[in-house]
């Protein structure tokens, strides 16, 4: 049974702050990890992609990877009031066809 | 940028009647999947299709069928509609590897 957990929150940061966003699975054989964003009554959009272990960054955004302990997370820096959605954690075994399997999200609010 | 288009935003329909959900995406992506989103349950896979005629069962196929006759299109087919059916359905798609594009999603509501 391949699981995806996620903290369903909420998660309340100050603007300007740091959010911390974690993610875990239980598929050691997973092999791609992906942030998505949603907002409410919209639907997930892309922001985070990470194949192997260790950070990687676009933007404000970083995503690490730490696939001995199947963790994944995300940090939003300088976090701003439009950060203020719902993230969904989502992992993929195997290459190619299979689908995502999605964590249930973490619903983000951003303090002014 | 790759475009999903779903063909309804929100559908109202009555328990047993057949509904079509249909999904078009314009980048030749060789995947595409159908998910439902329920407030605590998450995103939950329908089914997915990896090539024209080709369907495969995701986690959640019972009452569910699918249809993949072109490479851009994949429908998703209730083929008695049951008010245990209304959610929000999402339709998505990629190449081999890489994340999805999701389309705008339909809501519907079964009566």
């Amino acid at each position: 049974q391949k699981e995806v957990e996620q903290n369903s929150g909420p998660l309340s940061v100050p603007e300007g702050a740091i959010a911390s966003l974690n993610c875990t699975y239980s598929d050691r054989g997973s092999q791609s990890f992906f942030w998505y964003r949603q907002y409410s009554g919209k639907s997930p959009e892309l922001i985070m992609s990470i194949y192997s272990n260790g950070d990687k960054e676009d933007g404000r955004f970083t995503a690490q990877l730490n696939k001995a302990s199947q963790y994944v997370s995300l940090l939003i820096r300088d976090s701003q009031p439009s950060d203020s959605a719902t993230y969904l954690c989502a992992v993929n075994v195997g290459g190619g066809a299979d689908g995502l399997t999605f964590g249930k999200g973490t619903h983000l609010i951003i303090q002014p | 940028d790759v475009k999903v288009t779903q063909s309804s935003r929100y559908l109202v329909k009555r328990t047993g009647e057949k509904v079509f959900l249909e999904c078009v995406q314009d980048m030749d992506h060789e995947n595409m999947f159908w998910y439902r989103q329920d407030p605590g349950l998450g995103l939950r896979l329908i089914y997915f299709s990896y090539d024209v005629k080709m369907k495969e069962k995701g986690d959640i196929p019972e009452g569910y069928s699918v249809s993949r006759e072109k490479k851009e299109r994949f429908s998703l087919i209730l083929e008695s509609a049951s008010t245990n059916q209304t959610s929000m359905y999402l339709c998505a798609s990629r190449r081999q590897t890489g994340g999805y594009t999701f389309g705008s999603g339909t809501r519907l509501t079964v009566v």
